[in-house]
């Protein structure tokens, strides 16, 4: 099975610390993904990354940044965290497949707090 | 952006069927209909995905209109660990694997 691991599942940072979230996938993907869940606004996607040291902006890039230094970890940066970065953020993975967007597996979920 | 329309939420009983309809109208030739579940405290989790004919899988059935405008998502036994929010998602083959989700059908299912 297919595994999507994420460093922490709750972490707490003080406003302008910088912040870390790492996640590895264990199924040699090149895809992967970074999300932020909130209530009322569904996931959406921060960052993603088709292969090693490649990565694109997603649909809300502001005030992150990610590496994808190895193809089984991405991680995801947030250089000077503030209270509106407090949310869940999920990681993701997925085979690429020309011409079809293949099931992507999730990692369980950090429930980022900032203070 | 793609986009799909859902109710906000649906009913079940256990063990009953519940059908979770989507709507895609604008969906062209080359989308796949996707569903993913997400359940309390977890991270999304595949269901089944489809282009033109209904598919089945252990968890799931998607039947898929002939013009495609429209889905549905059927459980053939509701359980209480069914109890979820349902994403219906249409992804195009070019955007790197990319998905939106919407907002999803908050199933609850009642023993």
């Amino acid at each position: 099975d297919v595994k999507v691991t994420q460093s922490s599942r709750y972490l707490v940072k003080r406003t302008g610390e910088k912040v870390f979230l790492e996640c590895v996938q264990d199924m040699d993907h090149e895809n992967m993904f970074w999300y932020r869940q909130d209530p009322g606004l569904g996931l959406r996607l921060i960052y993603f990354s088709y292969d090693v040291k490649m990565k694109e902006k997603g649909d809300i890039p502001e005030g992150y940044s990610v590496s994808r230094e190895k193809k089984e970890r991405f991680s995801l940066i947030l250089e000077s965290a503030s209270t509106n970065q407090t949310s869940m953020y999920l990681c993701a993975s997925s085979f690429p497949v020309r011409d079809r967007v293949e099931r992507q597996y999730f990692g369980p979920g950090t429930r980022l707090t900032v203070t | 952006d793609a986009k799909t329309t859902q109710p906000n939420s649906m009913e079940s009983n256990e063990e009953e069927p519940v059908h979770l309809p989507c709507n895609h109208s604008t969906i062209s030739g080359t989308d796949y209909i996707h569903w993913y579940r997400q359940l309390p405290s977890q991270g999304p989790e595949y269901v089944i995905h489809g282009l033109t004919s209904n598919v089945n899988n252990r968890m799931a059935s998607l039947a898929i209109a002939e013009d495609r405008k429209s889905s549905t998502l059927i459980l053939h036994r509701a359980t209480l660990r069914d109890a979820a929010v349902y994403y219906c998602i249409r992804a195009g083959g070019t955007s790197y694997g990319k998905l939106t989700f919407g907002q999803g059908t908050i199933l609850t299912v009642h023993p």
